[in-house]
């Protein structure tokens, strides 16, 4: 089973600023994904970037990438030019085969 | 295409009923997920389904729970003599495969009164 820590309740940034959401993960699996979704308001989770535990390039998409550094068991997220459509919670989350485990999140505000 | 939808999205139930969630995975998803998310929480799995068969319920809080997806494709979330303790959104996901990106319908918002 995954463990997955979020140590930041809430984080700001300036719009047009980059910003780095951070997650520790804790597992004895030797293969394992993690992932980060965002969570609107409006309560729905929308999947942002995964990256496969034996995969040795940083995931990246779009203004996302996830810092992959495995040795320290963590998977950072980067937002780079954020916006202020951004503002939401972050949730990292992670799994082997089907079961992911959820951290409890981070609010990100983007303030204009 | 179209994405997971739920229903109902918001649900209120009196302490004691018997409610009944819907998912309609994306089509052609095998995998399908129940989470129950708690307010300020992150979602926590509740069971999973490949196609019709159930290959884990552990998350289940209780028996009063039940799931089920008789044909492969929609899912229904069975809560039975409901408790407080039960108030929160569910959440419904699916994936092309298991260990996929899960994608994730609106949730059905329960308030147990």
């Amino acid at each position: 089973a995954q463990k997955i820590t979020q140590t930041q309740p809430g984080m700001f940034v300036q719009e047009k600023e980059a910003v780095t959401l951070d997650c520790t993960y804790d597992t004895s699996d030797q293969s394992y994904g993690l992932f980060w979704y965002k969570q609107p308001s409006s309560g729905e989770m929308i999947f942002l970037i995964y990256q496969g535990s034996y995969d040795e390039q940083n995931a990246t998409e779009g203004r996302y990438s996830l810092n992959f550094q495995k040795a320290r068991k963590s998977a950072n997220l980067v937002i780079s030019a954020s916006q202020l459509g951004d503002s939401a919670m972050y949730f990292c989350a992670g799994g082997s085969n089907y079961k992911l485990t959820f951290g409890k999140g981070t609010l990100l505000t983007v303030n204009p | 295409g179209a994405g997971v939808s739920q229903s109902p999205r918001y649900k209120v139930a009196k302490r004691g009923q018997d409610v009944a969630l819907r998912c309609d995975p994306i089509s052609g998803h095998v995998s399908l997920f129940w989470y129950q998310q708690a307010l300020g929480q992150g979602p926590e799995f509740l069971t999973y389904f490949q196609n019709e068969a159930q290959l884990d319920k552990s998350g289940l809080p209780s028996d009063r729970f039940f799931a089920e997806r008789p044909e492969g494709s929609v899912s229904t979330l069975k809560i039975q003599r409901t408790q407080q303790e039960d108030s929160a959104v569910y959440l419904c996901a699916s994936s092309l495969v298991a260990d996929g990106e899960q994608y994730f319908g609106p949730g059905t918002r329960l308030t147990v009164t």
